[in-house]
């Protein structure tokens, strides 16, 4: 059974930085694309970042250049290093794994809530 | 930068009647493999999104048939043909056909 399971969220100021970890399972983590899909609260979904089978990464550009994607294949383990956190970046954030040879997010974990205030 | 244009961003629907979304993109979502890489998500109330339709047309494992996604290019529609009471929520189109992904804004389907 396929598994996702976000952690690492919480309460944070303004400028500090946050490191979020999706734990996968059920089945082989090295073959598939992920992404990191975010949730204002009462918005819509807003795409963050992918990382691809052979470890290319792509982000949005509002968190270009102070987000992170990463992954630790020995770990089965996604992670985004949050930098620089802005009010703006307050979400429940999302672990997503791409449906395989497709590109289209077939599951996702349950989300875990990131504030950034003051 | 490409746009993804949602209508309607709300849909007061009727039990037993279809429902229809449409998907504007400003950039054709034709890949360079030759596929079209257009999604539809459905977010119900509470719960993170669940995939039902992906390249424009596939129906997802376990998606009811009533769900169909059509269109080409830049021009994408989804259809519901009899609505259900749990098809109530926020639903979703995606490209992913660029490196830089994007959603629209989501349309709520309410009864």
């Amino acid at each position: 059974e396929v598994q996702l399971l976000e952690s690492g969220g919480g309460l944070v100021q303004p400028g500090e930085s946050l490191r979020l970890s999706c734990a996968a399972s059920g089945f082989t983590f090295s073959n598939y694309v992920m992404n990191w899909v975010r949730q204002a609260p009462g918005k819509g979904l807003e795409w963050v970042s992918t990382i691809g089978r052979s470890g290319s990464t792509y982000y949005a550009d509002s968190v270009k250049g102070r987000f992170t994607i990463s992954r630790d294949i020995s770990k089965n383990t996604l992670y985004l290093q949050m930098n620089s956190l802005r009010a703006e970046d307050t979400a429940v954030y999302y672990c997503a794994k791409d449906l395989a040879g497709v590109l289209a997010p077939d599951f996702w974990g349950q989300g875990t809530l990131v504030t950034v205030s003051s | 930068d490409i746009v993804i244009t949602q209508t309607p961003l709300s849909s007061p629907v009727t039990l037993g009647q279809p429902a229809s979304i449409s998907c504007r993109s400003t950039q054709s979502l034709v890949h360079s493999d030759g596929n079209t890489y257009l999604s539809w998500l459905q977010q119900r109330p509470g719960q993170p999104p669940r995939l039902l339709i992906y390249k424009v047309s596939n129906r997802f494992s376990g998606v009811p048939d009533r769900f169909t996604g059509s269109g080409a290019g830049t021009d994408f529609t989804l259809r519901i043909s009899r609505v259900e009471p749990e098809d109530v929520g926020v639903y979703y189109c995606m490209q992913t056909a660029l490196t830089v992904r994007r959603f629209g804004q989501g349309t709520k389907l309410e009864i």
